[in-house]
């Protein structure tokens, strides 16, 4: 069984420019997270969708980050613009009832200049 | 609120030695789930083990085992002769439960521990 994919793995930009990240969680799983983690630091909930409704967002910074699960299965989160500080790795996760965990993908390294 | 603290950040140990990996948590919640994860040098999650709060039971699983004590809120790890492939972070994280039929929510992470294992 295929795990979480996630794409780019790597992604270097300029301050100011957009960038989109893109996660396909395991297939059946109906809730999806992404999660930031900085260096030194465990990983911190963005955003958790349950099928295609984004139901804890809580801690999204939405004056530039925004997400999207449109048909409940892959998602796409994005920056815009992109500041220094965004600089982290972004991980995409997915669970089911059934599965009882959260498995996640290998994570995108953003790096801004 | 949720909140797990690892209080060690770096343990050094040679080939063969055990070692165990502090985790304590703070919950208002009296059902909840709590996880270890190994974060190698590729940088992918990968989950070792969940428990939830009503199973203080501890669990083995070849070299690696679990202490669960709701006393005093931790959620320890010890691995038996250690080797050279256990070398990661290692993350302690806390999970509310949702609620039935629901799936699990957020996560909350410890900073982690990262484990040298020197041959």
């Amino acid at each position: 069984e295929a795990g979480v994919v996630q794409s780019p793995r790597y992604k270097i930009i300029e301050k100011k420019q957009p960038v989109a990240f893109w996660c396909n969680p395991i297939s059946g799983h109906n809730t999806l997270y992404w999660y930031l983690q900085n260096l030194g630091q465990g990983p911190e909930l963005l955003i958790r969708y349950e099928n295609e409704e984004a139901v804890d967002d809580s801690q999204l910074p939405k004056d530039r980050f925004s997400a999207e699960r449109l048909k409940g299965v892959d998602s796409t989160l994005k920056i815009q613009p992109a500041e220094l500080g965004d600089s982290a790795v972004y991980l995409c996760a997915s669970s089911s009832l059934a599965a009882g965990t959260q498995y996640f993908g290998p994570g995108t390294r953003l790096t801004v200049l | 609120a949720q909140k797990v603290t690892q209080a060690q950040t770096e343990i050094s140990v040679v080939e063969k030695e055990d070692v165990t990996l502090d985790c304590v948590y703070e919950t208002r919640d009296t059902t909840y789930y709590l996880f270890w994860y190994k974060q190698p040098p590729s940088g992918e999650l990968v989950f070792l083990i969940r428990r939830n709060s009503f199973d203080e039971q501890n669990e083995i699983s070849g070299r690696y085992s679990w202490n669960f004590q709701k006393s005093t809120s931790s959620f320890n790890f010890t691995i038996t002769a250690s080797q050279v492939v256990d070398s990661a972070v290692y993350f302690c994280a806390l999970s509310e439960a949702l609620g039935r039929g629901s799936t699990l929510g957020r996560l909350y992470f410890g900073r982690g521990t990262q484990l040298t294992v020197w041959p």
